[in-house]
């Protein structure tokens, strides 16, 4: 069975870091794509940023250059580096998983298929 | 970036009735196999976003098929053929193509 567990979520000080953990479950980090995407009341779910199989990243505009993604394959975990939090940052940080699907023999990847519970982050002095 | 546009925000449906929801993208969703990367999800209270339709039109894995999807390019829709009490919660859209994806600001659904 496919699952994601995230954890490190807390309350952090404006300016402050905070590391997030999700560790998985059911398949490997290191052949999928694994997400981060946040949610708020306000902002609705917003995605923040992904690690490619072959270990490319990428970010939303809102963290480019304060939060940093990386995995461990040993302990099959992905985590989300976040420095120089703000105010804003305050949300539900969910990792979710890329899906893959074949089409034509060609392997595709359309969205995402897998969630985790989530873990709420507040950057509040 | 694309934008992705939901509507209605909210809709409250009495159970056995259909319901509809519409998903605009500001940019052709259209991959080059001509799918269209456009997912649905839902999300109950208390949990976590559960994918409904792939590929515009594919339900995912357990999904019943009273949900279907359609749509291609930048229009979309998510239709239920008859609502249960169990469908309530926030429908969201969300595209697949570019590699920062975006989401539909969601649709409330509540049964009457």
């Amino acid at each position: 069975e496919v699952q994601l567990v995230e954890s490190g979520g807390g309350l952090v000080q404006p300016g402050g870091s905070l590391r997030l953990s999700c560790a998985a479950s059911g398949f490997n980090v290191s052949d999928n794509y694994i997400n981060w995407v946040r949610q708020t009341p306000g902002r609705g779910l917003e995605w923040v940023s992904v690690i490619y199989s072959g270990g490319d990243t990428y970010f939303s505009d809102s963290v480019k250059g304060r939060f940093t993604i990386s995995r461990d394959n040993s302990k099959n975990t992905v985590f989300l580096h976040m420095r120089s939090l703000r105010p804003e940052d305050t949300a539900i940080y969910y990792c979710a998983r890329r899906m893959k699907t074949t089409i034509s023999g060609v392997i595709i990847i359309p969205g995402i298929d897998a969630w985790g519970q989530g873990t709420p982050v507040t950057v509040s002095s | 970036d694309i934008v992705m546009t939901q509507s209605p925000r909210s809709l409250s449906v009495t159970p056995g009735e259909p319901a509809s929801i519409t998903c605009r993208s500001s940019q052709s969703l259209v991959h080059s196999f001509e799918y269209s990367f456009l997912n649905w999800y839902v999300q109950k209270p208390g949990q976590s976003p559960q994918l409904l339709i792939y590929l515009g039109s594919n339900r995912a894995t357990g999904v019943p098929d009273r949900f279907s999807g359609s749509g291609s390019d930048t229009d979309f829709t998510l239709k239920i053929s008859r609502v249960q009490a169990e469908d309530v919660g926030f429908y969201y859209c969300m595209q697949g193509l570019q590699t920062r994806y975006s989401f539909g600001q969601g649709t409330k659904l509540e049964i009457k």
